[in-house]
C-alpha cells in the first residue's frame, strides 16, 4: 500500500538557522497538507496547497514558513528562521481530492530546535 | 474559522467496557469528520470517518455517530482492549474549504487489563 514519507526523520537545529523539511506525497495525489504537533498537544493545522500554489494557512504559517513542490514530486516545508518554539513534530498528509477528503499522514519529522 | 472541540480530554476504562469520545463543531459547512489514533511517536491513523449525509457508521467495535443539526459526532469502542490505548483525535473539515482539518484537542484513552 503507497505511503506518504517524510525526511529527516529528526532535525536539530540552531535557534536562527533554516530548516527545510520534505515530504514524498502518494503518487496520484493532488492536495497537500502541513500539521504540526507541539509534545503533547494537539494537531494544528498549518496549510494547504493545490495546483502549485497555497489553498489556506492558519495564523501560525507566519512570513517565517513557505512551501513549494520543486520537482513536481517533493513537498516541502521551509522555515525561515527557526525559534524554539517552532520545536514540535511536523506532519505531511496528502489527499486524492477523487472523492472526499480522506488524509493519509507522513510519519512526520521531529524538530528541535536548540 | 472551524473551531472542534472533544471531551473527554482522558478516559480510563477496564478491559472489555465501552468508551465513548464526543466532539463538537462550529462551521455548518463541515462535511468529513474522521477520526484518528495516534499511539507514542507515531503518525495520526485513521480509524473511521463519516460523511455528513449519514448519521452514523459502524466498522466491527468501532462506531461513530453524527448530529448534523447539533453539530456534534461521537466515537465509540466496544469491547475494548488494551492495544486501544492510545490518543484519539477528532476532525471536521469540508469540501468547500479545500478540506483544510482542523482537530480536536485529543483524548488519551487507558484501557486496563
Amino acid at each position: 500500500e503507497p505511503e506518504v514519507t517524510q525526511t529527516p526523520s529528526h532535525q536539530v537545529t540552531q535557534m536562527g538557522q533554516e530548516v527545510i523539511l520534505r515530504c514524498v506525497p502518494i503518487s496520484n495525489h493532488l492536495y497537500f497538507y502541513w500539521y504540526r504537533q507541539i509534545l503533547g498537544q494537539k494537531v494544528e493545522f498549518l496549510v494547504s496547497f493545490y495546483n502549485n500554489e497555497i489553498s489556506e494557512k492558519s495564523e501560525i504559517f507566519d512570513d517565517q514558513f513557505s512551501v513549494e513542490r520543486p520537482d513536481g514530486s517533493n513537498f516541502t516545508l521551509k522555515i525561515r528562521s527557526t525559534k524554539l518554539e517552532d520545536s514540535a513534530m511536523y506532519f505531511c498528509a496528502t489527499a486524492s481530492g477523487v472523492s472526499y477528503n480522506e488524509q493519509f499522514f507522513g510519519p512526520g519529522t521531529r524538530l528541535t530546535v536548540l | 474559522g472551524e473551531n472542534v472541540e472533544q471531551h473527554p480530554s482522558t478516559l480510563s476504562v477496564q478491559e472489555g467496557d465501552s468508551a465513548v469520545i464526543k466532539c463538537t463543531y462550529s462551521d455548518s459547512a463541515s462535511n468529513y469528520f474522521p477520526w484518528y489514533k495516534q499511539e507514542l511517536g507515531k503518525r495520526p491513523q485513521l480509524i473511521i470517518d463519516i460523511r455528513s449525509n449519514v448519521g452514523e457508521k459502524k466498522d466491527q467495535r468501532i462506531a461513530v455517530t453524527l448530529n448534523k443539526t447539533a453539530k456534534h459526532f461521537s466515537l465509540h469502542i466496544t469491547e475494548t482492549q488494551p492495544e486501544d490505548s492510545a490518543v484519539y483525535f477528532c476532525a471536521a473539515s469540508s469540501l468547500y474549504n479545500n478540506n483544510d482539518m482542523r482537530f480536536g484537542a485529543g483524548t488519551r484513552l487507558t484501557v486496563k487489563p
